[in-house]
């Protein structure tokens, strides 16, 4: 069964210039869930799907968005890239049911380079 | 509340020895405790985890003891080889309100030495 899939693996952006990050997670699972990953403040969440609609949301602002599509697919955008924006995003997967199911699956990240 | 807090920073350990870290928590309502390895390039991997009405799990070299009343729980890696050389976080999983959220440690980045 495949792992879950990002794309692109590497990408490097202006600052001001906005990004979408894609996510395939395995197949028949619904939730997925995107991390930050940075030196100084390790994994943050940023925010979770199921079933097309977003259940929870960190602490980011407004500038970053995301969306789930039928087929669990899910997209990442962030506008007006700033510096600080630089970091590995990593999303996760979770079974059917996230609620019961306890184990999620993380894809091998995109890391965004803001120049 | 939310937050998860992990020591040490940095551990370098000898081939062979028992690489141990740390984890505490506040909020009593997280209800499974998972460890994620990472290694360089790749996005982090569940380990093993730990429900709280557990203290104590084992899988092959790895063991998570879990202690409820002092809100914390540990990963020991026995035998610890040069291939455990990764970074680890642990983790605590809160389900409430429709949503779950995983909080994630701020990582210990271990080095077993031959």
């Amino acid at each position: 069964k495949a792992g879950v899939t990002q794309t692109p693996r590497y990408l490097i952006k202006t600052r001001g210039q906005q990004v979408t990050l894609s996510c395939s997670p395995i197949s028949g699972h619904r939730s997925v869930s995107w991390y930050q990953q940075t030196p100084g403040q390790g994994l943050q969440f940023l925010f979770e799907y199921f079933s097309e609609t977003q259940r929870n949301k960190g602490n980011f602002p407004g500038r970053f968005s995301g969306r789930q599509f039928s087929n669990s697919r899910s997209e990442m955008n962030v506008s007006t890239l700033e510096l600080g924006d630089s970091a590995l995003y990593l999303c996760a997967s979770s079974a059917r049911d996230s609620m019961t199911s306890t184990e999620a699956f993380f894809g091998q990240g995109t890391r965004l380079t803001v120049v | 509340q939310q937050q998860v807090k992990q020591s040490p920073q940095s551990l370098i350990v000898q081939k062979g020895g028992i690489s141990i870290i740390n984890c505490a928590y506040e909020n009593t309502a997280f209800d499974y405790f998972p460890w994620y390895q990472q290694f360089p390039g790749k996005g982090p991997a569940l380990l093993i985890a730990i429900r709280p009405d557990v203290s104590e799990k084992k899988e092959g070299r790895f063991t998570i003891s879990f202690n409820k009343s002092a809100k914390q729980f540990s990963l020991h890696i026995m035998d610890s080889q040069p291939g455990d050389s990764a970074t680890y976080f642990c983790a605590a999983r809160y389900v409430g309100g429709g949503y779950q959220k995983v909080t994630f440690g701020t990582g210990t980045k271990l080095q077993v030495i031959p």
